[in-house]
């Protein structure tokens, strides 16, 4: 099936741990994104990038990281996990905006991170 | 920055009409609404972009107000299946990531 596909679903882990989410989309599409959805809701732009260009939120801490080893991929690393990380991440994708148009984005289901 | 959503959360009976709210303090190139679902994914609805644009899908239909910054999404004869969580997301230019609003929690009951 076409989608937007992330690994792991579930991920537990203790505060100070290093771990990553992985994204992988077969729709074509050139642009990606991550997001942080808190515990009230709040969907939260993270990153967008494709292969020229990376826009970072500002209030993200730099114990975030995005790799993409290929345009079909946007993995997302996080160094000394913290409490307040606990959230789900969702990754999402879509075509490249041009000048005049804006394209909607298609979400991946989700990974719930917990951190004790 | 982030655009303001009213109300909060709405409860409806199957068959009344609904209407969500969506307001930016800067100028918008686009305005985006999704609905979620609880422990699902976001879902695209639509996207607008021009001023006084309209759109619709099926009896779930949108506006934009350029000029006023505003966005209002439209729930005719509201069912079972539209109770989720409605989001705006604006953007404030032609390049940028987009800022979505707090959410409308919709509960629809029989």
């Amino acid at each position: 099936d076409t989608a937007v596909s992330q690994t792991p679903k579930y991920l537990v882990t203790q505060m100070g741990n290093d771990k990553s989410i992985k994204c992988e989309q077969n729709l074509g599409h050139d642009t990606m994104y991550w997001y942080k959805q808190d515990s009230k809701k709040f969907l939260k732009i993270m990153f967008s990038y494709n292969n020229k260009e990376l826009i970072i939120n500002e209030t993200v801490p730099n114990r975030f990281s995005p790799k993409s080893p290929d345009k079909a991929h946007l993995n997302l690393h996080i160094n000394s996990l913290e409490l307040g990380d606990s959230a789900v991440y969702f990754c999402a994708s879509s075509y490249q905006r041009l000048a005049g148009a804006a394209n909607e984005q298609f979400f991946g289901p989700g990974t719930r991170l917990t951190v004790l | 920055q982030q655009p303001v959503q009213s109300p909060q959360a709405v409860i409806l009976r199957e068959g009344e009409d609904a209407v969500i709210n969506c307001s930016s303090s800067k100028a918008l190139y686009s305005v985006h609404w999704y609905r979620q679902k609880h422990g699902e994914a976001p879902v695209f609805l639509m996207i607008l972009l021009k001023g006084g644009e309209q759109k619709g899908h099926e009896k779930i239909s949108a506006s934009f107000n350029e000029k006023k910054q505003q966005s209002s999404l439209y729930l005719t004869a509201s069912q079972l299946s539209y109770s989720g969580t409605y989001f705006c997301g604006t953007e404030p230019g032609s390049q940028g990531n987009l800022i979505f609003g707090k959410g409308t929690k919709l509960s629809v009951k029989p």
